[in-house]
This record gives structure tokens, C-alpha cells and sequence, in this order.
């Protein structure tokens, strides 16, 4: 079935690097997103990855894939306190031609 | 280049009222996605228009219903509104293509029921 599963709280101090973990179900997806939601708005595309790659970089964003274990990471260098937000995983779920999200992740920024 | 914009941005409605929202995607984007956002269920996907005509959907009953216009615009009508409809709706628009498809999102429009 459709499935994208990522832990509900990161709570991280300001200045260290955040990781936010996905664990995704369909083997086909041919990519993989990661977006971003502040309190009171709509998601805003912060990366994506093609499944035929390991890693991407985007300045503080790296997004590592683990194919093999159907497992999506993104790491955020040098945490800021405008990070703080929910962050949702999605896969492109091919066989339905549909995207399917994660419940969210909420990053809290510690001073 | 103009983003995702959702109208209204904030609804209140009765029980038993119908509600209209509306969504105008990204220029020259013709597919449009649109997703429920509430605490307990997470953003769930209602269903996608692409030239006019519905591609995917999700599992809502037929309460929601939704159509796009020829230029691209999309309306998401909920009737006999419940009290579970209270939720953030957001909308989404992309090219509709194969392969990457990236969707881009408007602020959502957020419907309380009373």
C-alpha cells in the first residue's frame, strides 16, 4: 500500500545540523520531495531528489536517498531559528500518478 | 512568475452549508492537485484536475467535487458540510507531464464548519 512514514518532532539546538528521516513504500517512485510548511501557510518545495541518486546538495539542504531501504533524509547544516517549521517527505507514488505524503516532521529550534 | 493563489484564504461556514473554493495555478501549469490538511489525518489527497478533466482521486465521498476551467483554474466544492470538513485546504499546481512532475503550492484556504 501507500505508506510514507516520518517521526512527528526534531527538536535540535540553533547552530547544529537537523536530520529529518522518511521511510517511503513504492520501490518505482521516480522522485522523492522534501517541503517545507510554516505556521499559517501552504508547503513550499524546498528539494527533490531523482531515485537514480544518492545524495543532493543545495546549499544548507543535503538530502541523502537510500534505495535499497526505501529510506529519504534531509539534513539542514547550521540550523536558524526561521527553520522552525513542519517538514513533509512525499513520494511521486508512480502507479497511482499521485503524490503521497509524510504526516510532517516539526523542527523546534532551540536557543 | 506568479505564484499558486488560493481565494478565499480563511471561510467559516454552517452545517449543512456548501462551500466553493477557488485555485489559479502557476502560468502554464495545467494540472491542479487538491489536498485536505487537518491535525488528526495529515494532508490527504482529494483529487487532480489536468486539462479539465479529473485524473486521480482520492478517497473522499462525493460530497467533494471539484472541476478546472480552460484556462487552467480549478474550484473545489464541498456541499453538506460537516463538522470533520473544518480543515486547511490546499491546492497545487504543476505541468501534468510525465516523469517530474514537481507541484508547487498556493497558502491553502482554511474552512472552519460550525
Amino acid at each position: 500500500g501507500e505508506d510514507v512514514e516520518q517521526s512527528l518532532f526534531l527538536s535540535v539546538r540553533e547552530g547544529d545540523s537537523s536530520v529529518i528521516n522518511c521511510t517511503y513504500t513504492d520501490s518505482s517512485s521516480t522522485y522523492l520531495y522534501w517541503y517545507k510548511q510554516e505556521p499559517g501557510a501552504g508547503l513550499q518545495l524546498l528539494t527533490y531528489i531523482f531515485s537514480n541518486m544518492d545524495m543532493k546538495q543545495d546549499q544548507r539542504l543535503t538530502v541523502l536517498l537510500n534505495k535499497k531501504d526505501k529510506h529519504l533524509s534531509l539534513r539542514i547544516a547550521d540550523t536558524q531559528t526561521g527553520d522552525s517549521a513542519i517538514y513533509f517527505c512525499a513520494e511521486d507514488y508512480s502507479s497511482a500518478s499521485k503524490i503521497i505524503f509524510g504526516s510532517g516532521t516539526r523542527l523546534s529550534i532551540r536557543p | 512568475k506568479a505564484g499558486v493563489t488560493q481565494t478565499p484564504r480563511y471561510l467559516i461556514k454552517t452545517r449543512g452549508q456548501q462551500v466553493t473554493l477557488s485555485c489559479s495555478p502557476i502560468s502554464g501549469h495545467r494540472s491542479v492537485s487538491w489536498y485536505q490538511q487537518t491535525p488528526g489525518q495529515g494532508l490527504q489527497f482529494l483529487f487532480e484536475y489536468f486539462s479539465e478533466t479529473q485524473r486521480n482521486k482520492g478517497n473522499f465521498p462525493g460530497r467533494f467535487s471539484g472541476r478546472q476551467f480552460s484556462n487552467s483554474r480549478s474550484e473545489m466544492n464541498v456541499s453538506t458540510l460537516e463538522l470533520g470538513d473544518s480543515a486547511l485546504y490546499l491546492c497545487a499546481s504543476s505541468f501534468g507531464g510525465q516523469g517530474a512532475d514537481t507541484q508547487y503550492f498556493g497558502p491553502g484556504t482554511r474552512l472552519t464548519v460550525l
